[in-house]
């Protein structure tokens, strides 16, 4: 059974840094590319940024490049979110997404983990 | 960047019934569309990816359609579990963008 398991959120203050990990495990995690994606309070999905399933490609949106770091390590099936200069706008679910086969849509997501930047 | 429009933005739909929810896109994405549900409280669940097929598990009520910038999502003979946010997805590599979401509640 593929599960995705995030961990590493909870309140940051503004300007500080956090880092989330996801811990796979039912699949061989080197075969397939991953992803981040939040969700506000309230409002809809949205994709925050992508590795290859070897980690030679990162993809960000936006508003997060320069910030956030996306990157894993295959000998232990983890992804990780390294995410500095955190603003409120940052404030969301995070959720760990498989990739399958690099087709850039999510077959898999993790429950969830709640990041909330305030004072 | 691509925009996705999802339509409408909620409806209220009695059990047994036929539903279509709508996506489009801004500029011709060919099938790159995925379509997800998401339960309150629950994580999304994929349902559909390059526009028609159906995802492992997913019940054969759900059918996706279309092509270039117009896309469906029916569900045929809605069942109360259904009761959910739809998201639409454009399937590309950066940015992977999604609709707003129409919201499914059942009478």
């Amino acid at each position: 059974e593929v599960q995705l398991v995030e961990s590493g959120g909870g309140l940051v203050q503004p300007g500080r840094s956090m880092k989330l990990s996801c811990a796979a495990s039912g699949f061989t995690f080197s075969n397939y590319g991953m992803a981040w994606v939040r969700q506000a309070p309230t409002k809809g999905l949205e994709w925050v940024a992508t590795i290859s399933y070897d980690g030679s490609s990162t993809y960000y949106r936006d508003s997060v490049k320069g910030r956030f770091t996306i990157s894993r390590d295959n000998a232990k099936s983890t992804l990780y979110l390294q995410m500095n200069s955190l603003r409120s706008e940052d404030t969301a679910t995070y959720y760990c997404t498989r990739v399958p086969y690099n087709n850039h849509f999510f077959d898999y997501w993790g429950q969830g983990v709640m990041v909330t930047v305030s004072s | 960047n691509i925009v996705m429009t999802q339509s409408p933005k909620s409806m209220s739909i009695s059990v047994g019934d036929r539903v279509t929810m709508n996506c489009k896109a801004s500029q011709n994405v060919g099938n790159n569309i995925a379509w997800y549900q998401q339960k309150p409280g629950q994580s999304p669940k994929l349902l559909i990816y390059y526009a028609s097929n159906r995802y492992t598990g997913v019940p054969d009520r759900f059918t996706g359609g279309g092509y270039g910038t117009d896309f469906t999502l029916t569900i045929n003979s809605v069942q109360a579990e259904d009761a959910a946010f739809y998201y639409c997805q454009r399937i590309y590599n950066s940015p992977p963008t999604f609709g707003a979401g129409t919201k499914l509640e059942l009478k």
